[in-house]
């Protein structure tokens, strides 16, 4: 199995920009998260799926942040307009079937606001 | 909210001694998990405890749910310069995905 899978692993860009980041689970993973780790903050909890479906978003930052899923094999995360402070490493884990058990990471991706 | 704090946030030890990290829960918990995360790399399942007063051992790692289910600890015995990283404990409450909180981590350094 291929794990978890992030792409890109590093994006620099400049304030105002629109970014994408995306994540493909483990196959048969009913739950997927997005998760935003700073140095400050630790791991945060953005929003997580449910079979494709939104769960809970409470933890997006601001408008300018959204997720989708289309399918169970795809997710994206874009920030648009991204700011300096969104900085950080973004990762997505996934889970088979339930919230509570262990989570399997991406290896991430770095983002880099100028 | 839920808040789960773990300390020390950094740790410096000899290669050889033992390392011990702590983690409490402001709310009982229904499991602790615990993660390792290599520098530069993402976190990495080690563990899960679910019942109260549980311990359970891999090699030289020591893994200890409170009686009251509201704390936990990790202890490294004789520490290894492969034991380096960020060991991050998460409590989960039941219910949602919005139940598990990761505590900000403890990052452990090994001298040589």
């Amino acid at each position: 199995d291929a794990g978890v899978i992030q792409s890109p692993r590093h994006e620099v860009t400049e304030m105002g920009q629109e970014v994408t980041l995306r994540c493909k689970p483990i196959s048969g993973h009913d739950y997927l998260f997005w998760y935003r780790q700073t140095m400050m903050r630790g791991l945060e909890l953005l929003i997580y799926f449910n079979n494709n479906v939104p769960i809970d978003d409470s933890g997006m930052p601001e408008d300018r942040f959204s997720a989708k899923m289309p399918n169970a094999s795809f997710s994206t995360l874009k920030i648009q307009p991204s700011e300096p402070r969104d900085s950080a490493v973004y990762f997505c884990a996934s889970t088979p079937t339930s919230v509570g058990g262990e989570l399997f990471f991406g290896e991430g991706s770095r983002l880099t606001v100028l | 909210g839920q808040q789960v704090m773990q300390i020390p946030q950094y740790q410096h030890v000899q290669e050889g001694e033992d390392f011990t990290t702590y983690c409490n829960s402001s709310t009982t918990l229904s499991n602790i998990q615990w993660y390792k995360q290599r520098p530069g790399g993402h976190p990495v399942f080690l563990i899960q405890l679910v019942k109260s007063g549980e311990v359970k051992k891999q090699k030289r790692l020591t893994f200890q749910f409170g009686e009251a289910k509201k704390n936990s600890s990790l202890h490294i015995t004789a520490t290894q310069t492969t034991d380096v990283g960020t060991y991050f404990c998460a409590g989960w409450t039941g219910g949602g995905a919005d139940g598990l909180t990761f505590g900000k981590g403890t990052h452990l350094i090994i001298q040589p």
